[in-house]
């Protein structure tokens, strides 16, 4: 099973938005609505952010929101703020009854 | 509150085998199945595997099939991960998380890691 494809990095000024897309299959992204997404800080565990492609666990900001077009699924982050900067990861449910990570998206807060 | 406890950092010899504890609380063990991920310096993260704690019932990822096993103990409502015919590629910090069975939410709660370091 290969990775989802994420891009490597991406950038924002404060109060931007900015949108991370995680790219996989008909047999992961794209056959399922089981896409989350996790914020990792460096030598912290991730934290999941949203689940079941745009859904928030109780506690997580609002301008946190995801969706899901074919085999792509988006997470973005509106009014960016300095604590969003972090490595974003998304994962999805397999044909395989396995999971699947992306390759993780580093955001930067300029 | 909810809460994942796992072992210690472990130092191997290459060929040797390893063993991750991740110990729940503050749920019903029973109800959920935990996925087992680890994160190589700098990597992103991989899945490895995931068992259902009700049954038994356990998936690997393809990458680790033959040398993985994953067990649980439910009297101690502890989850096991054995790895074994460790190579220096296999440093890295093992995490455990809780899913949900319905497969709707994944990896809700995490342990805080297991540093496994190979090196001869």
């Amino acid at each position: 099973q290969s990775a989802l494809t994420q891009p490597a990095s991406v950038s924002g000024s404060p109060g931007q938005s900015i949108t991370i897309s995680c790219t996989g299959t008909s047999s992961d992204v794209g056959g399922y609505n089981y896409v989350s997404w996790y914020q990792q800080y460096p030598g912290k565990a991730p934290k999941l952010m949203i689940y079941e492609v745009n859904n928030r666990p109780s506690g997580v900001s609002s301008r946190f929101s995801g969706s899901k077009s074919g085999t792509t699924a988006s997470l973005t982050i509106s009014g960016l703020q300095a604590e969003d900067e972090a490595d974003y990861y998304c994962s999805s449910y397999t044909s395989s009854s396995t999971w699947v990570f992306g390759g993780g998206t580093k955001l930067t807060v300029l | 509150q909810v809460q994942l406890v796992q072992s210690g950092a472990e130092v191997k010899k290459p060929g040797a085998s390893v063993k991750v504890s991740c110990k729940a609380s503050g749920y019903t063990f029973t109800n959920f199945v935990i996925h087992w991920v680890r994160q190589a310096p700098g990597q992103r993260l991989e899945w490895m595997g995931w068992i259902n704690a009700d049954n038994g019932n356990r998936k690997y990822a393809q990458n680790f099939q033959g040398r993985v096993t994953l067990t649980r103990d439910t009297s101690a409502s502890t989850m096991y991960l054995e790895l074994s015919s460790l190579r220096s590629e296999d440093t890295a910090i093992y995490f455990c998380a809780r899913g949900h069975r319905d497969l709707r939410i994944q990896g809700d709660y995490w342990g805080q890691g297991a540093l496994v370091t190979v090196s001869s």
